[in-house]
């Protein structure tokens, strides 16, 4: 069965800072893995995704995330937070032993202070 | 906007009582899931159609059915409602639903259910 961790239920950034939130994955075959973002009493809203090709991903809003096998990681970057980045933070696996539902990680509330 | 529709978007009743939450999927995609987010169990993937047919199943309930109709839109009823059941409800929709796929799949905003 495919799974992800989040390893920080929270990270706290300042202003203009790097941000980065953890993910690391555990699959059988290749990994189709996503970002989510929730902002307070909204949806979820889709980032970015990786299926297959470069490592370096680019999504919404300024956010990309790095893909690396060897560490089974999938880490989500923003090289200047701002305030409005404040939100819950959910990566996800594709499962490849169903017909392809999400399997989510707890998730990771990043605060993002002025 | 993802295009997913979710009605009620609130919705308070009280226990025993029985509920239905419904999903409009995005123009074109034949499959929908519906999921649950609650403070304890984070998100949890009850169930899974596609085009009309049920094709996974997570941690529902049996006082929870759910079904998808001709027109593609689904419905989850959620019945004996308790305490517990309080919780936000997610229904997401995608084109190809297989597991080889790497097809985005579009949350709607969710219905936000208190029993009381």
């Amino acid at each position: 069965a495919q799974s992800v961790a989040q390893p920080e239920d929270q990270v706290n950034v300042a202003e203009g800072n790097p941000l980065t939130v953890k993910c690391t994955y555990s699959v059988s075959g290749n990994p189709y893995l996503f970002w989510y973002v929730q902002y307070p009493n909204r949806g979820l809203q889709f980032l970015l995704k990786y299926i297959t090709g470069d490592n370096l991903v680019k999504g919404s809003y300024g956010f990309e995330a790095e893909f690396n096998k060897s560490q089974t990681s999938f880490h989500l970057k923003k090289p200047s937070a701002l305030v409005s980045d404040s939100a819950l933070y959910f990566c996800a696996v594709r499962d490849t032993d169903s017909w392809g539902k999400l399997q989510f990680g707890a998730g990771t509330q990043v605060v993002v202070t002025p | 906007d993802s295009g997913v529709t979710q009605t009620p978007k609130h919705l308070i009743t009280a226990t025993g009582q029985r509920v239905t939450l419904r999903c409009s999927p995005r123009s074109g995609d034949l499959s929908v899931y519906w999921y649950q987010q609650s403070l304890d169990q984070g998100l949890q993937f009850l169930i899974q159609y596609y085009n009309g047919e049920e094709r996974a199943k997570g941690n529902i309930l049996e006082r929870f059915s759910a079904q998808q109709f001709p027109d593609l839109h689904s419905e989850l009823n959620l019945s004996s409602l308790e305490l517990g059941d309080s919780a936000l409800y997610f229904c997401a929709s995608s084109v190809d639903p297989g597991p080889s796929s790497g097809n985005t799949i579009y949350f709607g905003e969710g219905s936000w259910l208190t029993v009381v």
